[in-house]
């Protein structure tokens, strides 16, 4: 099975910050990795597929890229709304999906 | 609108059952793949199963093989779960999903439906 490991677990930042969140998987999934955006007792929100691209109506300041092995999701100029935890999501391996085990986006 | 509605989620004790139902609304459910993702307390998503819009191919994570088998009836624009033998470790949050190939995201989702197993 493929295991997704996401750094950091937590990270907290200020409004207007560059944050960056890494995802790293065990075998290559090629580029056939998505990220979500899940807010405290609400269901998940895709971000980003095929890693690199924007899902329709999510604000610009959202990116994601990589290929392989190592992917990254970047928020450029952090806004309020964006406190979240984050979770990456391979859907390369034999029919059988798995999710990095979630970065925590704190605003200082 | 487009939306996900899950239902059938409660407490069980170990070993127990349950049936959990998904239904759709505002789009044609038979052109979408449905998937269930599970989230334990306090703790991150978990995949669990992915049925083909015509039940031809559905998926699991090993944990749950031979226990849990994901249906759907496109006529009654739902999906089901049925869980058996169910464990402790099953306790969460169940969402189900939708998603297209070639994959855009699971861009629908319920608001979840909790289960709790204990004794």
């Amino acid at each position: 099975d493929i295991q997704m490991t996401q750094s950091p677990s937590t990270l907290s930042a200020s409004v207007g910050d560059r944050v960056t969140i890494t995802c790293r998987a065990s075998q290559s999934i090629d580029n056939l990795l998505a990220w979500y955006q899940q807010r405290p007792g609400k269901a998940p929100k895709v971000l980003i597929y095929k890693a690199s691209n924007l899902k329709s109506g999510v604000p610009s300041r959202f990116s994601g890229s990589g290929s392989g092995t190592e992917f990254t999701l970047t928020i450029s100029g952090l806004q309020p709304d964006d406190s979240a935890t984050y979770y990456c999501h391979q859907y390369r391996g034999d029919y059988t999906w798995t999710f990095g085990q979630g970065t925590k986006v704190e605003i200082k | 609108e487009v939306q996900l509605v899950e239902s059938g989620g409660g407490l069980v004790q170990p070993g127990g059952s349950l049936r959990l139902s998904c239904a759709a609304t505002g789009f044609t459910f038979s052109n979408f793949w449905m998937s269930w993702v599970r989230q334990a307390p306090g703790k991150g998503l978990e995949w669990v199963a992915n049925i083909k819009q015509d039940e031809s191919e559905r998926y699991y994570v090993d944990s749950v093989k031979g226990r849990f088998t994901t249906s759907r009836d496109n006529a009654k624009n739902s999906g089901y779960l049925q869980m058996n033998s169910l464990r402790v470790e099953d306790t969460g949050v169940y969402f189900c999903a939708r998603y297209q190939l070639p994959f855009y995201g699971m861009d629908v989702w319920g608001q979840g439906t909790a289960v709790t197993v204990s004794s």
